[in-house]
């Protein structure tokens, strides 16, 4: 089965600009894959973040912002705040359904 | 505004089967082109895929949970439910269930509800 990478861990100082990427054991991700992007705060539900490449959910900030870079999708938050401090998931959509990534853990410091 | 809310025994034996309800306010379960989905996290690990039903009654599940899994819709009650036989301590997690839109994406998450499986 395919597996969905992302970077375990990834550091940004505030103020700081950071990419996340998020990528296929196997392939290049494409916008057929409808990539989406979700932040995770511990015990909390996770928060929809970006959809369909490069769409922001309702409310999100405009400092969040996702699109394909190379063979991988991205997500790139400019000017990152303490409480950006967060884990962060993608997800794309195969034939077999819905394939999350392992997950991203975003220090702010 | 759509809301779910998951609910179910929170602890589970081995070798039982794993059920879970989610009830869905704010909005009819059988309009609109939506997959209702469970998705899970084990304690520090993350999130999982286990499926989704459509508003047809077709379902997709994940591939390593196929052979155990059963989602269902009761459009009576605007619930669906998640079926998790033979479950082991692996199965031990958080489940959320959540509504998916045509764009693949979920655009409603419940709370979620822990779920332990033990003896």
């Amino acid at each position: 089965q395919t597996v969905v990478t992302q970077e375990p861990s990834f550091s940004v100082s505030p103020g700081g600009t950071v990419t996340l990427t998020c990528g296929l054991s196997s392939g290049s991700v494409s916008t057929s894959y409808y990539p989406s992007w979700y932040q995770q705060t511990p015990g909390q539900a996770p928060r929809t973040l970006i959809y369909s490449t490069n769409t922001r959910s309702s409310g999100v900030p405009d400092r969040f912002s996702g699109s394909i870079l190379g063979n991988k999708a991205a997500l790139t938050i400019t000017g990152a705040q303490a409480d950006d401090e967060s884990d962060y998931y993608c997800v794309l959509y195969m034939a077999s359904g819905m394939v999350f990534g392992g997950g991203t853990k975003l220090t702010v410091l | 505004q759509v809301q779910l809310q998951e609910s179910g025994p929170g602890l589970v034996k081995p070798s039982q089967t794993l059920s879970l309800t989610c009830t869905v306010s704010g909005g009819s379960i059988s309009s609109g082109d939506y997959y209702w989905s469970w998705i899970r996290q084990p304690p520090g690990k993350g999130l999982e895929w286990i499926g989704y039903i459509f508003n047809s009654g077709s379902t997709y599940y994940n591939p390593s949970l196929k052979s155990r899994v059963t989602i269902s819709v009761d459009t009576s009650k605007n619930q669906f439910s998640l079926k998790l036989s033979s479950v082991t301590a692996a199965d031990t997690a958080m489940y959320y269930c959540a509504r998916v839109g045509w764009l693949r994406f979920v655009d409603y998450w419940g709370q979620g509800t822990l779920v332990t499986v033990s003896s």
